[in-house]
């Protein structure tokens, strides 16, 4: 049974730049969302999305935009890039529903030169 | 908002040292609370978790109990390993309002078990 998957591993990116990160989630999983790590801290929520539909957005600027395919994947754009996005970028999937725990990738790590 | 407070770290100990990481929160309603683990270069992964007051939550011998007078979740283990070197987080998840879905997490604690 796979769990959370996130492509690519790794991405190396220059200021004004445009980023897409994918995430596939675990087998019966039907709500994903989106963290934002930097180094040395906790993940931050970016937003969630549930049947294809963004549900809840954390305190992130329109730079950040998603979208959420049928088959429940996900993918995470960031557009005009800043030295400030590097971090580690972390899917999380679950199932929609009171309490439900969330599950984590291994995330994106994305560094902006 | 809701917000989650880790004990300072880095923790440093001796194998088969007892652990505890403080985890404090403020929430309105009620949150569930859960402890994650991030090993080098990894994602989160689920330690455990509490959905109620009073409620314990344990896992390879770690355990937390959700204290609401207290607002707390501390972590424990009896007797660490050099293999429970990690980074902890504690994080809260409130079904209620505009914080439904979302994780709050705390700053997370840096773990190192010397043999």
């Amino acid at each position: 049974d796979a769990g959370v998957t996130q492509s690519p591993t790794h991405l190396i990116k220059t200021r004004g730049q445009q980023v897409t990160l994918r995430c596939s989630p675990k087998s019966g999983h039907d709500t994903v969302s989106w963290y934002q790590q930097a180094l040395g801290q906790g993940p931050q929520f970016i937003f969630q999305y549930y049947e294809e539909e963004e549900r809840q957005r954390g305190n992130f600027p329109d730079r950040f935009s998603g979208h959420q395919f049928p088959n429940y994947s996900s993918e995470l754009n960031v557009n005009a890039l800043l030295l400030g996005d590097s971090a580690l970028y972390l899917c999380a999937s679950s199932v929609q529903g009171r309490n439900q725990p969330q599950h984590f990738g291994d995330g994106t790590r994305l560094s902006i030169l | 908002g809701d917000s989650v407070t880790q004990m300072e770290g880095p923790v440093t100990l001796s194998e088969e040292a007892f652990l505890t990481i403080n985890c404090t929160y403020t929430a309105t309603g009620y949150p569930s609370l859960f402890w994650y683990v991030q090993y080098p270069g990894e994602g989160l992964q689920l330690l455990l978790k509490a959905t109620k007051a009073d409620d314990k939550g344990s896992n390879k011998g770690f355990e937390a109990t959700y204290r609401k007078e207290t607002t707390s979740f501390h972590l424990e283990k009896g007797s660490v390993q050099v293999s429970d070197s990690a980074v902890y987080f504690c994080a809260l998840l409130n079904a209620g309002g505009t914080s439904y879905g979302k994780l709050t997490f705390g700053q997370g604690t840096i773990l190192t078990v010397h043999p």
